[in-house]
């Protein structure tokens, strides 16, 4: 089972920056969130991942909470083909365990 | 550097028949993994392989699934006497190993149609 929960659905104006927030309270000391979009019907897309650090890559920006029990993915400018559904996984060693994910609408 | 190759991109096949569906991961990766997709649904886990060897097939059906990945070429997702439930997406995935600091990267998938 997935070890994250997600909001189902959001909504972002184009141009806005999108927060998709993540809750995985349970998560262990060495377990990696890592987010994943797809887009309609395409192979899942890798965005960013972390284990305690803020990161930052040229999609997008992780926050992580100092206790680690939430993150937030920032796309800092949302336009119409950042519409996905947005996956936030907890990894362990091994396979990536899919939940529902966020669907993010991106709003012309 | 191409990524991870799935063919074919489409298969169409009768209840009863096999379906074989390939992935060619990135090179220098020996981790493939399978994810199916039904539609309107999110992605579940069926297997996770490693050059010769089955690591974890917990998302496997017990009956008519079957996966491998040889030494040498593709990873081999087999479905044998295939029914209308099997319709679905499939996708694969691969990475350099199964560290959990370490991405996978998927393919675009093989979109399976059962008659």
């Amino acid at each position: 089972d997935a070890k994250t929960t997600q909001p189902p659905s959001m909504d972002c104006a184009e141009g806005r920056a999108a927060n998709l927030p993540c809750n995985h309270s349970t998560i262990s000391g060495n377990e990696y969130v890592y987010w994943y979009r797809q887009i309609h019907s395409q192979g899942p897309q890798y965005i960013i991942h972390g284990l305690k650090n803020n990161e930052t890559n040229e999609m997008a920006s992780l926050i992580i909470t100092e206790d680690r029990k939430s993150s937030t993915l920032i796309l800092p400018h949302a336009t119409l083909r950042d519409t996905a559904v947005y996956y936030c996984i907890v990894r362990v060693v091994g396979k990536i365990i899919f939940g529902k994910g966020t669907r993010l609408h991106i709003l012309p | 550097n191409a990524g991870v190759m799935q063919n074919p991109r489409h298969l169409v096949r009768r209840r009863g028949q096999e379906a074989r569906l390939r992935c060619s991961p990135m090179k220098g990766h020996s981790h493939v993994y399978w994810y199916r997709q039904l539609p309107e649904e999110g992605l579940k886990f069926m297997v996770y392989l490693q050059k010769e060897n089955i690591i974890d097939e917990s998302g496997m059906p017990k009956e008519r699934f079957s996966a491998e990945f040889p030494k040498e070429g593709p990873s081999i997702l087999r479905i044998q006497q295939v029914v209308r439930g099997d319709s679905a997406a499939y996708f694969c995935a691969s990475s350099l190993d199964g560290q959990n600091n370490e991405k996978l990267f998927f393919g675009s998938g093989t979109q399976l149609s059962v008659l």
